[in-house]
């Protein structure tokens, strides 16, 4: 199966970490990913991981992998006003293509 | 360099109406991708290309068309616009299986209102 499962939305307040969770399906996964997209443009990819690491940190934000339950989730250090933003997990299902989440609203909060 | 350039940016048609969708990439990418985004629903995958003169179905395809004739443009089609596609396109590259850890590089989107 390729379905990429999020919540839809978070709410933070400034200054505090933001989790987002994902669970995925496809056990084969090489790699997976964190895109960011703010309004009215496109996505950006923010990090990934490849699948036989645990844990991958890049300045605030922290990936952690739980291949056991198909868990990935993003931890942003210290969240601020632009961090607010749209942010989707995705899996390589195969050799070409990408199975992306909905997508987690986040709305950092003063 | 510009990356991915998607053209028009915005775009309302009348259903029944036609046009095409350019996308643009200059990172020597192989591969290519239409998606489209509606509320609550991420991307969907429409059509995908893996090379100049190759194209391929996604999740939903129906009602679309895709060309690639020069390795660096994919174009999307809409023969005959419905308001069902109305929605955000993306088009998105990639330098395909041996550097899959670069992930996609996505254009700025177009948004297709159908009326």
């Amino acid at each position: 199966g390729e379905d990429v499962e999020q919540s839809l939305f978070l709410s933070v307040r400034e200054g505090d970490s933001s989790v987002i969770n994902c669970t995925y399906t496809d056990s084969s996964s090489t790699y997976l990913y964190w895109y960011k997209q703010e309004p009215g443009a496109g996505l950006q990819l923010l990090t990934y991981i490849f699948s036989n690491m645990d844990m991958k940190q890049d300045q605030r934000l922290t990936v952690l992998l739980n291949k056991k339950d198909k868990h990935l989730s993003l931890r942003i250090a210290d969240t601020q006003t632009g961090d607010s933003a749209i942010y989707f997990c995705a899996e390589n299902v195969n050799d070409y293509k990408l199975s992306f989440g909905a997508g987690t609203t986040v709305t950092v909060r003063a | 360099n510009a990356g991915v350039t998607q053209t028009p940016k915005f775009r309302v048609l009348k259903t029944g109406q036609s046009m095409t969708l350019l996308c643009a990439q200059d990172m020597n990418h192989e591969y290519m991708y239409w998606y489209r985004q509606d509320p609550g629903m991420g991307l969907r995958l429409i059509h995908y290309s893996v090379g100049e003169g190759t194209t391929a179905k996604g999740e939903v395809p129906d009602g679309y068309n895709v060309s690639r004739l020069k390795k660096q443009n994919f174009l999307l089609g809409l023969e005959s616009a419905a308001p069902s596609q109305t929605s955000v396109y993306f088009c998105a590259s990639s330098y395909g299986t041996f550097q899959a850890h670069y992930g996609y590089t996505f254009g700025s989107g177009t948004r297709l209102t159908v009326v």
